[in-house]
């Protein structure tokens, strides 16, 4: 059975840093591209943030470019997203979700985690 | 980037029912679309893929049909635990991959 689990979430001041964490289980990690998914509360998805399945490519939104790092290590099974000048508009719930799909770039999110919140407040 | 915009945004539909929610992409996705379904207080979970494939364990009452630009979400006969928000979401061109603004399925 898959299982992702995200951790890292918490209140932080308006400026400051964070790092999310994603624990992954039931399925070939070190094979599968991952993303990170947020969902302000009460609102829709944004997509965040993707990195293929050796960290060799990654991508990001535009509104977090320059202050989120996505990372992985694959010996641990795990993702991480290092936010930086995190600002009131990054508050939300995090999520990690697996890639899947047939050809090179087209990829849906098959599973996801539970979610981590993330309160940027003063 | 790929706007997509959802319709309508709540819909109430009796137990038994069809319900049928409608994504539109700003231009065409061909038949890279999902379907995601969010329940109350839980993470999204995948419904459909490839606009009409149901993914592992997703009852038949769900069906995905479309391509291009316009794209269909059917519940065939809507249960009480079928509650929740769905969401499109295109992956055929990125960054960034976007998501339409959901559609909350209410029980009459």
């Amino acid at each position: 059975e898959v299982h992702l689990v995200e951790s890292g979430g918490g209140v932080v001041r308006p400026g400051g840093s964070l790092r999310l964490s994603c624990a992954a289980s039931g399925f070939t990690f070190d094979a599968s591209g991952m993303s990170w998914v947020r969902q302000a509360p009460g609102k829709g998805l944004e997509w965040v943030s993707r990195i293929n399945w050796n960290g060799g490519i990654t991508q990001y939104a535009d509104s977090v470019k320059g202050r989120f790092t996505i990372s992985r290590d694959n010996a641990k099974n795990s993702l991480y997203l290092h936010m930086n000048s995190l600002t009131a508009e990054d508050t939300a719930f995090y999520f990690c979700a697996s890639e899947d799909g047939d050809l090179p770039g087209l990829y849906y999110f098959n599973y996801w985690g539970q979610g981590t919140l993330v309160t940027v407040s003063s | 980037e790929i706007v997509m915009t959802q319709s309508p945004p709540t819909l109430s539909v009796s137990p038994g029912e069809r319900a049928s929610l409608s994504c539109r992409a700003s231009q065409s996705v061909r038949f890279n679309l999902a379907w995601y379904q969010q329940k109350p207080g839980q993470a999204p979970r995948l419904l459909i893929y490839d606009a009409s494939s149901r993914a592992a364990g997703i009852p038949d009452r769900f069906s995905g049909s479309g391509s291009g630009t316009e794209f269909t979400l059917t519940i065939s006969s809507l249960q009480s635990e079928d509650l929740a928000v769905y969401y499109c979401h295109q992956y055929n061109k990125g960054p960034p991959w976007t998501f339409g603004q959901g559609t909350k399925v209410e029980i009459k």
